[in-house]
């Protein structure tokens, strides 16, 4: 069956370092996007990309940061820069026209 | 920018009774698609609406596009335990513009 998978689950690190979360898709889809969610709250984008090797800024992009090697990877980085790292993050996928963004399970940060 | 906006932030009903979440936009949307997260979970796809007024159903849920294409609502009539989560809409474009969400919680 096609998907989206994040890895890992889980993750913790200490105040300073940087960390890699992995979002791995087979569903051929073009798009690709990072969300953070924080506890009670909705879906922040931190970035976005609609094709390989491009993508975009959201609107919590500070501290962080991507790259689109391939059509099926969208890592995000979080970086020692970003103040606030801790939260749930969320990748999605979806086709060309948006129909129905199909998200990950979801990597919970925990910086301490 | 485009501005999504949810009402109520929370709701708690008992088994039952009936739900309405509502969807604002400060802009016209091509179209409107709503999700399901349930707690400790991902957000689930349900449906998208794309034409003025449109109605659609999946089961106890109903779906509901306004006429200027700038508001939404989820209707589910007679709550079920299952049904506890949080449902967000999110607005069509060039990319989706997720609502804040409204977060159901059943009293058996």
């Amino acid at each position: 069956d096609g998907g989206i998978t994040q890895s890992p689950k889980y993750l913790f690190r200490k105040e300073g370092q940087n960390v890699t979360l992995s979002c791995e898709q087979n569903l051929n889809h073009d798009a690709m996007y990072w969300y953070r969610q924080d506890p009670g709250q909705g879906l922040r984008l931190i970035y976005y990309s609609q094709i390989v090797n491009d993508f975009q800024k959201g609107d919590i992009a500070e501290g962080y940061s991507v790259s689109r090697e391939k059509k099926e990877s969208f890592p995000l980085t979080v970086t020692s820069a970003q103040k606030n790292p801790t939260a749930f993050y969320l990748c999605a996928s979806s086709r060309t026209d948006n129909y129905g963004y199909t998200f990950g399970s979801g990597t919970r940060l925990t910086v301490v | 920018g485009q501005q999504v906006m949810q009402i109520p932030q929370y709701q708690h009903v008992q088994e039952g009774e009936d739900f309405t979440t509502y969807c604002n936009s400060s802009t016209t949307l091509s179209n409107i698609q709503w999700y399901k997260q349930r707690p400790g979970g991902h957000p689930v796809f349900l449906i998208q609406l794309v034409k003025s007024g449109e109605v659609k159903k999946q089961k106890r849920l109903t779906f509901q596009f306004g006429e200027a294409k700038k508001n939404s609502s989820l209707h589910i009539t007679a709550t079920q335990t299952t049904d506890v989560g949080t449902y967000f809409c999110a607005g069509g474009g060039n990319m989706l513009t997720f609502g804040g969400g409204t977060r159901l919680m059943v009293k058996p």
